[in-house]
């Protein structure tokens, strides 16, 4: 299957800080990203859509100046988490979508960036 | 609009017992469905999908799903369980041209 990267795995922060995750499609180009986050024993919540060359879409309640996306080129997204708080905390998890609107567009997930803001 | 609903929020099955994880759908149209695995402190792999056709859908690991138009479902089933099958589970569907909706997820957990 196709393969997605994110860089960092892991990242712990202070209070205050910016963190950039990135999110690659190594074998495919993806006009969509997708970028969620997780709590504990929770489903996906969906934060926002990433098409390249456009701003990105965001859920209702997502803060789009907290949670900046950017779509620079059809294989890497990046989220910054400006002025990271603790309750930032979480696991974010990108995804690329294959085979845009067709009858196998499918979406393949990255391995996830926990973060933590002490 | 549409929906996803997965009852469980825990499966628990002895090893080389079959295994069954539901998984039910609400949609305009023809759906396109999909089951993803997640291990601890992992993002989702894929595992299947169903997009027309036959409704035994077979997927990575020894998993299947099975297609169900009346029922609307698409259950997620493994004839004999392993240990190593214990993880969270999420089913997921799309109507034509939508971006997918995933379920609460389901642990499974499989006893040696």
């Amino acid at each position: 299957g196709a393969v997605v990267s994110q860089h960092p795995s892991r990242v712990i922060c202070k209070s205050g800080t910016s963190v950039k995750i990135e999110c690659r499609s190594l074998d495919f180009q993806a006009t969509t990203m997708f970028w969620y986050r997780q709590f504990p024993k929770q489903s996906l919540m969906l934060m926002a859509t990433s098409n390249e060359g456009s701003k990105a879409t965001y859920e209702q309640g997502v803060e789009k100046d907290k949670f900046l996306i950017n779509h620079a080129s059809l294989t890497l997204s990046t989220l910054t988490v400006t002025s990271a708080h603790p309750e930032d905390s979480s696991f974010y998890i990108c995804s690329a979508r294959w085979g845009q609107g067709g009858r196998f567009d499918t979406q393949y997930f990255g391995p996830g960036t926990r973060l933590t803001v002490l | 609009a549409q929906s996803v609903a997965q009852p469980e929020d825990q499966v628990n099955v002895a090893e080389g017992n079959p295994l069954t994880v539901k998984c039910t759908y609400s949609v305009s149209g023809n759906p396109y469905l999909f089951w993803y695995v997640q291990y601890p402190n992992r993002g989702l792999q894929f595992l299947l999908k169903y997009i027309t056709g036959d409704n035994l859908v077979k997927g990575s690991y020894g998993f299947e799903a099975e297609f169900n138009k009346s029922q609307t479902s698409f259950h997620l089933k493994k004839p004999s369980a392993l240990v190593s099958d214990s993880a969270l589970y999420f089913c997921a569907v799309r109507g034509h041209g939508h971006i997918p909706t995933f379920g609460r997820g389901t642990s499974l957990i499989v006893h040696p």
